[in-house]
């Protein structure tokens, strides 16, 4: 049972351009979501989260939104830069544990 | 600040052997960790975690174990690894004490299992 689900495997946008990752989620008890990004062969870094009593959070070119009554998130990279390209995963908080999606692999092309 | 360590970063094991695989945090006391791995293609799973020392609770049945002997070492084991047990396995910590759960990974381990 997939609790938390990216349906796009992969996005591909040019540089200068706005990107938007999407997340979808089943249990409402998560409380906590999360942004993290991957480079091949590195472990994941934290890039931006957002509680679930926020419907927007922004960090520099980084803003996520959460609609909780569609159980859905998504992430603005907003210009996005060709250092951007990596796999994303989002999750979700729920009893000490993180739940994450399959992760989507954007490219940003110059 | 904290730093957390796994090695070795490579590994290239036949099927049956043992593994073990360590991680280490530094810098904080009495974190959460977590295995995690990420087969070719997937996305992270969660093999297990332990919120302290001699406590582990196991996500999935799996050929693996854990064990944490210290506050701040996890160790991932097999006793005969699986052409299955390949991936990129993950070690992470999220502070004990806090409410929201940011977890900050390791740089990880490629085991392949021929």
């Amino acid at each position: 049972d997939q609790q938390v689900k990216q349906n796009s495997p992969s996005l591909s946008v040019q540089e200068g351009r706005i990107s938007i990752l999407n997340c979808d989620y089943t249990n409402s008890m998560f409380d906590y979501f999360l942004w993290y990004k991957k480079y091949p062969a590195e472990g994941p870094t934290f890039l931006i989260s957002i509680s679930s009593i926020k419907d927007k959070n922004e960090d520099g070119r980084f803003t996520v939104f959460l609609n909780k009554s569609a159980k859905h998130l998504s992430l603005h990279i907003v210009p996005s830069q060709p250092g951007d390209s990596a796999v994303y995963f989002c999750a979700a908080q729920g009893a000490q544990k993180l739940v994450f999606g399959q992760g989507t692999r954007l490219t940003i092309n110059p | 600040s904290q730093t957390i360590h796994q090695w070795p970063a490579t590994l290239v094991q036949p099927v049956g052997s043992p593994l073990s695989l360590e991680c280490t945090v530094e810098g904080t006391s009495n974190p959460n960790l977590y295995w995690y791995r990420q087969a070719a293609g997937r996305g992270l799973q969660l093999l297990f975690y332990s919120v302290g020392i001699g406590q582990i609770s196991s996500e999935v049945p799996q050929n693996l174990s854990a064990s944490r002997p210290q506050d701040r070492q996890f160790i991932l084991s097999s006793k005969k690894l699986l052409l299955s047990d390949s991936g990129f396995y993950l070690c992470a910590w999220s502070a004990g004490t806090s409410l929201y759960n940011e977890q900050f990974f390791g740089p990880g381990t490629r085991l392949t299992v021929l």
